[in-house]
């Protein structure tokens, strides 16, 4: 079966330092992995996502990620956090089923920035 | 550019009533979706529409619920009767094409069912 895990469901970061929140994945195929964000009381927001070409893709807000396909992964990352960054973050990978495509969504990591 | 509206922002309904939601997705958009999420889990895709037609609507629970979009612009999705299970934040997002593009969502609307 495809899917999407975020083993983390949330990680602690002090303002300053690098984050990581995790993704791996599960699908036929080449994937299409996209990151999105949700801060409070507001809609996703599209960040960043890998179709082919440099496995490193750059975003917006300074986020990038990195795509592994031997360990199936793609994790979210950010040099030097800030507290701004304090959100709900949800990976997604494409899929293309019963001549349908479909994003499977994660479950989500709550990243929390503390000063 | 104008991003993809939704109205309400709040309801609060009880139980076996019915409720409406309205999407405006991002001009020259073709593909809309609309997706359920209950608090703390991932959105859950409930109907995507291509233009003014169905492509998926295999987690829409078509005894209750139902969306339109006609002229394939904007849309409507409506509950009826509402359950308490149906307490959640019903976004609406929209993309270029199929594929690889990637989703623009609303702000959600969030629904209370009492």
């Amino acid at each position: 079966a495809q899917s999407v895990a975020q083993p983390e469901d949330q990680v602690n970061v002090a303002e300053g330092n690098p984050l990581t929140v995790k993704c791996t994945y599960s699908v036929s195929g080449n994937p299409y992995l996209f990151w999105y964000v949700q801060y409070p009381n507001r809609g996703l927001q599209f960040l960043l996502k890998y179709i082919t070409g440099d496995n490193l893709v750059k975003g917006s807000y300074g986020f990038e990620a990195e795509f592994n396909k031997s360990q199936t992964s793609f994790h979210l990352k950010k040099p030097s956090a800030l507290v701004s960054d304090s959100a709900l973050y949800f990976c997604a990978v494409r899929t293309y089923s019963d001549s349908n495509y479909q994003l499977i969504w994660g479950a989500g990591t709550k990243l929390i920035i503390k000063p | 550019e104008a991003g993809v509206a939704q109205s309400p922002r709040y309801k609060i309904i009880e139980k076996r009533q019915s409720v409406a939601f309205w999407c405006n997705p991002i001009s020259g958009h073709a593909t809309l979706y609309w997706y359920q999420q209950i608090l703390g889990q991932g959105p859950k895709l409930l109907i995507q529409f291509q233009n003014n037609g169905v492509v998926d609507d295999s987690q829409l629970p078509k005894d209750r619920f139902s969306a339109e979009r006609l002229k394939g612009v904007d849309s409507t999705l409506k509950i009826q009767p509402a359950k308490l299970e149906d307490s959640a934040v019903y976004l609406c997002a929209s993309s270029y094409g199929l594929g690889d593009y990637e989703q623009y969502f609303g702000p959600g609307t969030r629904l209370t069912v009492t």
